[in-house]
């Protein structure tokens, strides 16, 4: 089966730093993504994690440990407009079908 | 250049009507995907084209969704006699290749009364 879990909710300060945690159980593994999504709006593509390791892009890092089943987002220097849901989404081994978790919603406070 | 492009943003159905939810992807772009995503939660995935070929159809809930992609451009989701659960948004998401990251629509937000 699949299973991919996520925080239902976290909340952090302007500038401060937040991890958001993903776990995954999934039948096949072809890369990790994860999407930023405003409340109304299309999730947009944040990062991408294939091989183990930090995957750095700005503000935003991403981690991946395959062997675990594991990832993290690491939002950096957080602004208020960073208040989002996040998702994290697996790809299967035949590349055409990405499971999504529920999303973390983040609210970052003043 | 131009986006995923979704129409119509809303729409309201009564219970039994049929409705079409159209997708046209950034130009170019072989995969599209939909997905239906509930209030609070992830997207999930009902099918996946890759030109006019309709490769997987697995998330596809019930015999009354139907997707087509014709001409491997535009995409048109069909729901037939309308259900309550059916009340989700509906996202369309392409893609260059089907190993690539995927662009999202703004979604259509379907009510069923």
């Amino acid at each position: 089966g699949q299973n991919i879990d996520q925080p239902t909710e976290m909340t952090a300060t302007e500038g401060a730093i937040v991890q958001i945690n993903c776990t995954y159980q999934t039948s096949g593994f072809n890369g990790l993504f994860w999407y930023q999504q405003h409340a109304g709006e299309a999730p947009t593509f944040l990062s991408y994690n294939v091989l183990d390791g930090l995957e750095e892009k700005g503000r935003f890092s991403s981690f991946l440990s395959r062997s675990k089943g594991y990832s993290y987002l690491l939002l950096k220097e957080l602004q208020m407009k960073d208040s989002a849901s996040y998702l994290c989404a697996v790809r299967d081994n035949y590349g055409q079908n990405f499971v999504f978790g529920p999303g973390t919603r983040l609210s970052v406070l003043p | 250049g131009a986006g995923v492009s979704q129409s119509p943003r809303y729409k309201v159905a009564k219970r039994g009507q049929d409705v079409a939810l159209r997708c046209d992807p950034i130009s170019g772009h072989v995969s599209l995907f939909w997905y239906q995503q509930a209030l609070g939660q992830g997207p999930e995935f009902l099918t996946y084209f890759q030109n006019e070929a309709q490769l997987d159809k697995s998330g596809l809930p019930s015999d009354r969704f139907f997707a087509e992609r014709p001409e491997g451009s535009v995409s048109t989701l069909k729901i037939q006699r309308t259900q309550q659960e059916d009340s989700a948004v509906y996202l369309c998401a392409s893609s260059l290749f089907t190993q690539d990251e995927q662009y999202f629509g703004p979604g259509t937000r379907l009510t069923v009364t």
